[in-house]
Formats: C-alpha cells, structure tokens, sequence
C-alpha cells in the first residue's frame, strides 16, 4: 500500500512559472526523497532529505521536510517544458534495516511551452 | 550504458502463462530491489536481495512470485499462471550498500491478456 499521499495529482503550468507539489506521509522516517518519472520510463532520482533536515537544494529544486506534520514539499523553479513528467516522493520508514522505499501516489506535471 | 537494464521491455502474454523477467544492476552494488508500478500508481516494494539473499519480501508477492539473485549479479523476477491483475510495469532498482538513493532501470511492462 502507499505511504502516503500527493497534492495535487496533477498540476499544469507554463514555461518560467514555479511549481510546487505537496507529500504528506503516515510513519517516522529516516529520509524522504523525490523521483521523476518520465512517461512509461524508470524513476531518476532528484533529491533526499534527511530527518533532521528541514529544507534542502539542488539546482532549481528545493524540498522542504516537516517531521511533525509528516508532510514534505518539493518547488521546482522557473519550470521548463522539460520538465513534464510524474514526481513521486519516497520514505524510507524508520527501523528498516534497509532503504525500502514506500512511495506516494505522484503528481503529474505540465509544463506548457 | 552503466545503469540498471532490464529486459525485456515489453511482454504481453495470455492469462495463465508463466514470465521470466531480468534485471542487471549497476555493477558492484550490493542491493537490488524490485517494485510494481500500476496504471496512475507509485511503485510498491516487492522484494529486496543484499548480495544473493533475498531479506524481504512483500506480501504482494503471492506464491505465483519468484525472485532469484543466484550470484548476487543480475536477477530474475518469474510470476507463474499470470493473470490480468498481474499487468503492470515491474521496475528494478539497485543501490550500494550504504548508500540511500537506489537507481531504477527502465522497467519491464507487463500485459496478461
């Protein structure tokens, strides 16, 4: 089952503008992470976040982690047409002895030229 | 190309057949993992294997599900007796051993007719 949920699940804009997606998860975590997903592709990883971290960059990306309400955000600035695709975020709950990464539902992405 | 492969790309076949899925991780990484992916979904765990042993697996991984790393390289993902709830994009993604980011091929989709 999925860890949490996605908002919105689906976001369309135009070139230039900012867009942002919300992740809300259900247990404690080690890390939280985003993917990207290009239509029928792999996932490519884009960023973590560690648990005791509240905001993270990387380029035109910045999450943002809130442990105490379970909740992550990833802005994308200054979006291109490049960047449509699906986002997912990804926990690593806490006491896995391992990365099992629990994913949310996504947020598909439009980037109108 | 020195990521994840998987392979085939695309299978389709009729409902009670068996299928045989392979996965080549990056070389030298210790984990590899396996996760379906449903129409609209995120990917939910499968499976984990460090080296040759297979530590987890999910209880979506019914009695049809096999999954093997023999030399602790690449991997097979059998399902036998498929059936259409079967139909999905099963992904394969792999990591080194202390590492939190995984690396995800490009995914076998499934049809059972």
């Amino acid at each position: 089952s999925q860890q949490g949920e996605e908002d919105p699940q689906a976001l369309s804009i135009q070139e230039g503008e900012n867009a942002t997606m919300n992740c809300s998860y259900k247990t404690s975590i080690n890390n939280l992470q985003w993917y990207r997903q290009n239509s029928g592709r792999g996932l490519v990883h884009l960023i973590l976040i560690r648990s005791n971290e509240r905001e993270k960059h990387s380029g035109r990306l910045r999450v943002t982690l809130d442990t105490s309400k379970k909740s992550s955000s990833l802005l994308i600035t200054a979006s291109r047409a490049a960047d449509t695709a699906s986002y997912f975020c990804a926990t690593a709950p806490m006491n896995t002895g391992f990365q099992k990464l629990v994913f949310g539902t996504g947020t598909r992405l439009l980037v109108s030229p | 190309d020195t990521g994840v492969s998987q392979d085939p790309r695309h299978k389709i076949t009729k409902r009670g057949q068996n299928v045989t899925f392979r996965c080549d991780p990056i070389s030298e990484h210790n984990r590899l993992y396996w996760y379906r992916q449903t129409l609209g979904q995120g990917p939910e765990f499968l499976t984990y294997f460090q080296n040759e042993a297979q530590l987890e697996k999910s209880r979506l991984l019914s009695d049809r599900f096999s999954a093997e790393r023999p030399k602790g390289s690449f991997s097979t993902l059998e399902i036998q007796r498929t059936e259409q709830g079967d139909s999905a994009m099963y992904l394969c993604a792999s990591s080194p051993w202390d590492y939190n980011e995984q690396f995800f091929g490009p995914g076998t989709r499934l049809t059972v007719l």
